[in-house]
């Protein structure tokens, strides 16, 4: 079954500091790696996103790092700030359908990130 | 700013009863997605449908649960005969074209008591 494994599952990182989630994939179709960012009692957000020939992005405080030959890529958030508290979901595109496909995402199961004062 | 609209926003039934779930894309977008959200868990696809036709409903339980996208009016998620394990936060999502970023709406949170 098509996973994406995701960790930790919670994190608390004080104000200014450097927030590190991780994720892993297995199925090497995956071809688009969005992260998403949702509070509570909202939906997701798009955070940012990277594909695959691609090793590093950069918006902002918000950088994904990619490893291909590891399947691995992870989201860091600079200087935290409180307003940064939510929790976080990696995900992944696999095509699948017919015709023009489908935009089918695989989410990790999240990461709640508590930035503190 | 017209994002994506789903109602009702909390939705609380009884087992055996039935739940309508109704997703109004952004204006323009004619690719919608259904996801549902388990307590702790991540997003898990369900169904991607364009105007009136079903693509992909791999992700959806083959009884009870029907999707459908008219040619007018919103994506209505429906769930017959519900029971406690139904109980979810079901989001949509649309696109303008496939394989291009999806928008999510607030969701709609299903209590079955």
């Amino acid at each position: 079954q098509q996973q994406v494994k995701q960790s930790p599952q919670s994190l608390i990182v004080q104000k200014g500091g450097i927030s590190i989630i991780n994720c892993a994939y297995e199925n090497t179709a995956f071809d688009y790696f969005p992260w998403y960012q949702q509070f509570p009692g909202k939906g997701p957000a798009l955070l940012i996103a990277i594909r695959p020939d691609v090793s590093e992005k950069k918006e902002g405080r918000f950088t994904i790092s990619f490893n291909k030959s590891a399947k691995q890529f992870s989201l860091h958030i600079m200087d935290s700030q409180p307003g940064d508290s939510a929790t976080y979901f990696c995900a992944a595109t696999l095509r699948v359908g017919s015709g023009a496909g489908s935009y089918q995402l695989t989410f990790g199961k999240g990461t709640k990130l508590s930035v503190i004062p | 700013n017209a994002g994506v609209m789903q109602n009702p926003r909390h939705l609380v039934r009884r087992r055996g009863q039935e739940a309508r779930l109704r997703c109004s894309p952004v204006k323009g977008h004619s690719h919608v997605y259904w996801y549902r959200q388990l307590p702790e868990e991540g997003l898990k696809f369900m169904v991607y449908l364009q105007k009136e036709n079903i693509i992909d409903e791999s992700g959806m339980p083959k009884e009870r649960f029907s999707a459908e996208f008219p040619k007018e009016g919103p994506s209505i998620l429906r769930i017959q005969q519900v029971v406690r394990g139904d109980s979810a936060a079901y989001f949509c999502a649309s696109s303008p074209k496939a394989n291009t970023e999806a928008f999510f709406g607030q969701g709609t949170r299903l209590t079955v008591v």
